[in-house]
């Protein structure tokens, strides 16, 4: 069955970055899209991007051009998506999400001083 | 501001029906696919209702979707008290070199 297993909980302090990871299994890694999005607080879901992890090709969303970068590792099926220069309201759970269809658990990211 | 438009709740008794409008415009559901996600508390969103009006297996045809033109429903009959969840909809959206949009979700109660 297909299985998206994410990294664990992360708290960081303002400023700093935080790398998540995604691993996928029971489907072909390489031939759907994996797309990030991050649910803060008692809020919607927000799209940050996407990768194609066939080519490495990348969109992401116009708010968060310049901060994040979203890269694979196609030897080991896993997704990551990094998020530079940490604020509050950044504070959020972060989903990977295999062509929208499959869903990691979720990593919740915490930023405080 | 979400992108597409859900209104922020709904509510119904066991077995009625009740439908969820997502109103969006020519350059996401007027062009594209709309999908349908429920998201329990605490949990991952979890696929309802993929390209308008598909379910994936094991979802219970009393889910069903429908669209029209940039407005697209999620309709769920015979209301149980497990539908207890957030709803949101979501479609790919062809502006700005393309980005996924979702609704601001839908808080159903079963009342």
């Amino acid at each position: 069955q297909v299985q998206l297993v994410q990294s664990g909980a992360e708290v960081k302090k303002p400023g700093a970055s935080v790398k998540v990871s995604c691993k996928a299994s029971g489907y072909t890694f390489t031939g759907y899209y994996m797309h990030w999005v991050r649910q803060a607080p008692g809020q919607g879901l927000e799209w940050m991007g996407r990768i194609n992890p066939n080519s490495g090709g990348t969109n992401y969303a116009q708010k968060f051009q310049g901060r994040v970068t979203m890269t694979r590792d196609t030897s080991i099926s896993t997704a990551y998506m990094e998020l530079s220069r940490l604020r509050s309201d950044d504070t959020a759970v972060y989903y990977c999400a295999s062509q929208g269809v499959y869903w990691g658990q979720g990593t919740l990211v915490t930023v405080s001083s | 501001q979400s992108v597409l438009t859900q209104p922020p709740s709904a509510s119904g008794t066991p077995g009625q029906r009740v439908t969820i409008s997502c109103s969006g415009s020519s350059s996401n559901i007027g062009s594209n696919y709309v999908y349908w996600y429920q998201q329990l508390p605490g949990t991952a969103p979890k696929l309802l209702i993929y390209r308008n009006n598909q379910r994936p297996s094991g979802v219970p045809d009393r889910f069903s979707g429908s669209k029209s033109g940039t407005s697209a429903s999620l309709a769920i009959s015979g209301l149980r008290s497990e539908d207890e969840a957030d709803y949101y909809c979501a479609a790919w959206d062809d502006s700005l070199s393309g980005h996924w949009v979702f609704g601001g979700g839908t808080k159903l109660t079963v009342l």
